[in-house]
């Protein structure tokens, strides 16, 4: 079975620039959730998607950060304009289901790393 | 807010020495402790679940087990390829997003 797959790998921008990141859940998984990981922490969630609809984005930046999930698949996260202090991994995740009472597993893929000069 | 707390932040291991990893918890209504394993430019990978305490979940050299308060991650005669970073992480509430711990740094030498 496929894993979770996520593009670019790497992305080097300078401060203000725009950026998106790409994600391809696990198949048939309903929920797919992007988290930010700085060096040294744990991954900490930005954005939960159930379907394509928003469940949480209580910690996204929604001054420069965005996110869709068209057709409850495929995800892109963007930022615009980029700082400095967004330089971190970003780590796209999916579970089967979803809901606020679920406690299916989430599984990761590789994750986005953003430098920001 | 939910709180986890994990330690050693690193530990050094030779081969075939056991040890024990902490994850310490402050949670309102834990529905489930979640261990993760992360090798360097890596996503996190599932380890274990655990729902409730006094369960325990074993897989080769590893077994985690969970309290009312905290959970261990025991590592049995680990190997090199044991050398990673592993995350706690808590699930509680009526959310579905975990809050991960800063995570403990496992090296393990011949």
């Amino acid at each position: 079975e496929a894993g979770v797959a996520q593009s670019p790998r790497y992305k080097i921008i300078e401060k203000r620039q725009s950026v998106a990141f790409w994600c391809n859940p696990i198949s048939g998984h309903a929920t797919l959730y992007w988290y930010q990981q700085i060096l040294g922490q744990g991954p900490k969630l930005l954005i939960q998607f159930q379907n394509n609809g928003v469940v949480d984005d209580s910690q996204l930046p929604k001054d420069r950060f965005s996110a869709e999930r068209l057709k409850g698949v495929d995800s892109t996260l963007k930022i615009q304009p980029a700082k400095l202090e967004d330089s971190a991994v970003y780590l796209c995740a999916s579970s089967l289901g979803g809901g606020g009472w679920s406690t299916d597993t989430q599984y990761f893929g590789p994750g986005t790393r953003l430098t920001v000069l | 807010e939910d709180q986890v707390t994990q330690s050693p932040e690193a530990l050094r291991l030779q081969e075939g020495e056991s040890s024990s990893l902490n994850c310490s918890y402050t949670v309102s209504g834990l529905r489930g402790l979640f261990w993760y394993r992360q090798d360097p430019g890596k996503g996190p990978e599932f380890l274990f679940t655990l729902y409730s305490a006094g369960e325990e979940k074993e897989k080769e050299r590893l077994k985690a087990t969970l309290t009312k308060k905290e959970s261990f991650l025991h590592i049995t005669a680990p190997k090199p390829e044991d050398s990673a970073t592993y995350l706690c992480a808590v699930l509680s509430g009526t959310a579905s997003k975990l809050t991960f711990g800063t995570g403990t740094r496992l090296q393990v030498t011949l």
